[in-house]
């Protein structure tokens, strides 16, 4: 099955700066991949998400690489504030009629301000 | 539009016992997916119900079950829980079978087994 790994496991950032979350798949048939955020205590929200058939997608301060031949991504936060301090998850599924994902372990990133 | 709702939102247990979780799923959404979180982990797939047939199923043994209502809403149910069975339980709600788009979680339950 598919494995994911995401590191690294906590990221400290001064707010303006720029964070970077990476992630690496094990299964080829992946083709989906979304960031999860998840504040304490909440559920885990939607951020950012690509399919294999792209490279890089930005929203506003949030961008996501993909490189399918090395099986990894990466999620990118530029100019980060307080508020973007959360628990971020990676995840991969192979889409079709069984759509599950398979998450990482999450990354713990506090902004400092 | 209603999002994802999840009863109980927290629970104690102890062990041996069984458990039934529920959600209820996004207006609009016919797919129901059930996650555990243990804590300081990402959400590890259960399985997945579609118009009330199960889609898909990750690495849980027997003892965790599910079903899916007409209207949509579905149930987790938990017989013989074990220690580890603490967790919190997400419940997330999708468009259609097959359909790579965004899920939608709810609050969780926070099941606590003693």
């Amino acid at each position: 099955g598919e494995n994911v790994e995401q590191h690294p496991s906590t990221l400290s950032v001064q707010e303006g700066d720029s964070a970077v979350i990476k992630c690496t798949y094990s299964d080829s048939a992946s083709n989906y991949f979304p960031w999860y955020k998840q504040e304490l205590g909440k559920r885990p929200q939607l951020i950012i998400d690509i399919r294999s058939n792209v490279g890089e997608k930005k929203d506003q301060r949030i961008a996501v690489t993909l490189n399918k031949t090395a099986k990894h991504f990466s999620l990118h936060i530029t100019e980060t504030q307080p508020e973007d301090s959360a628990v971020y998850f990676c995840a991969a599924s192979p889409g079709g009629s069984n759509y599950k994902l398979t998450f990482g372990k999450g990354t713990l990133l506090t902004v400092n301000p | 539009e209603t999002g994802v709702t999840q009863s109980p939102t927290h629970l104690i247990k102890t062990r041996g016992q069984q458990v039934t979780l529920r959600c209820s799923s996004q207006s609009g959404h016919n797919t129901v997916s059930w996650y555990q979180q243990a804590l300081g982990q990402g959400p590890q797939f259960i399985f997945q119900y579609y118009r009330e047939e199960e889609n898909g199923r990750g690495n849980f043994p027997p003892r965790f079950s599910g079903l899916q209502f007409p209207n949509y809403s579905s149930e987790l149910n938990v017989n013989a829980l074990e220690l580890d069975d603490s967790a919190l339980y997400l419940c997330a709600s999708s468009k259609g079978q097959g359909y790579t788009g965004e899920l939608f979680f709810g609050e969780g339950s926070r099941l606590t087994v003693l």
